[in-house]
């Protein structure tokens, strides 16, 4: 079972559609939760740090709910812009900074 | 102004030769990484340094050997490359290496025939 498991994708959604990911991490010590973008043949970005009290950055909540070990990701009125892959990612904090990444989720917004 | 930048951006090269990817970052940070994104799209860490120290060596095999002659630069050699090492190659920076956002360079694709 991998460290990080993300929901199998592709997710193809109308544009203006509200879609949500959801991400699980096994190990109890991860201490910081993110989401990351990555486009086609780029390099992954940070869309967003996750916090046990929710966090929303426009049309974009997370949320981290650390008993059942689950982090998800809401995008609201969906962009063609939108249309990369997310990708869920654990720190444990006490390992030089290494990042478990989820296999990623593939998002297609369509018109 | 790039942050994080890694030459070359493409190489292709034959089974057993030796090759290196360099990294550069102008951020000022002092931690940096090197990722490897397989045919699968998934993302593992290999190594990283801080502060021209190692501090995570992945179970790689040891053809492959990192050197960070200082702290804005990590370079990645790899010795008789094999068909699957075929990867992306991503080096990235963070300011310390505790939890602080990393910042990723544009890939090295690396195909081996």
């Amino acid at each position: 079972r991998k460290e990080v498991e993300q929901d199998p994708g592709p997710f193809n959604v109308p544009e203006g559609a509200t879609v949500a990911f959801n991400c699980t991490y096994s190990n109890s010590a991860s201490q910081s939760f993110f989401w990351y973008r990555q486009d086609c043949r780029k390099e992954p970005k940070l869309l967003m740090s996750v916090y046990s009290s929710g966090n929303e950055d426009g049309r974009f909540t997370a949320q981290l709910n650390r008993a059942s070990q689950y982090i998800s990701l809401l995008i609201r009125d969906s962009k063609l812009s939108d249309s990369a892959t997310y990708l869920c990612v654990v720190n444990r904090g006490n390992q030089g900074g290494k990042l478990i990444f989820g296999q990623g989720t593939e998002l297609s917004v369509k018109p | 102004d790039t942050a994080v930048s890694q030459t070359p951006k493409y190489l292709v090269t034959q089974m057993g030769n030796d090759k290196s990817i360099k990294c550069e970052q102008n951020l000022g940070h002092d931690t940096m990484y090197w990722y490897k994104q397989d045919s699968k799209k998934f993302l593992k860490i290999m190594f990283s340094y801080n502060n021209k120290e190692l501090i995570i060596n992945e179970t790689v095999p040891n053809r492959f050997s990192p050197k960070s002659p200082d702290k804005a630069h990590l370079n990645l050699h790899i010795n008789s490359l094999e068909l699957g090492d075929s990867a992306v190659y991503f080096c990235a920076s963070s300011q310390d290496q505790g939890v602080s956002e990393q910042f990723f360079g544009p890939g090295t694709r690396l195909t081996v025939l």
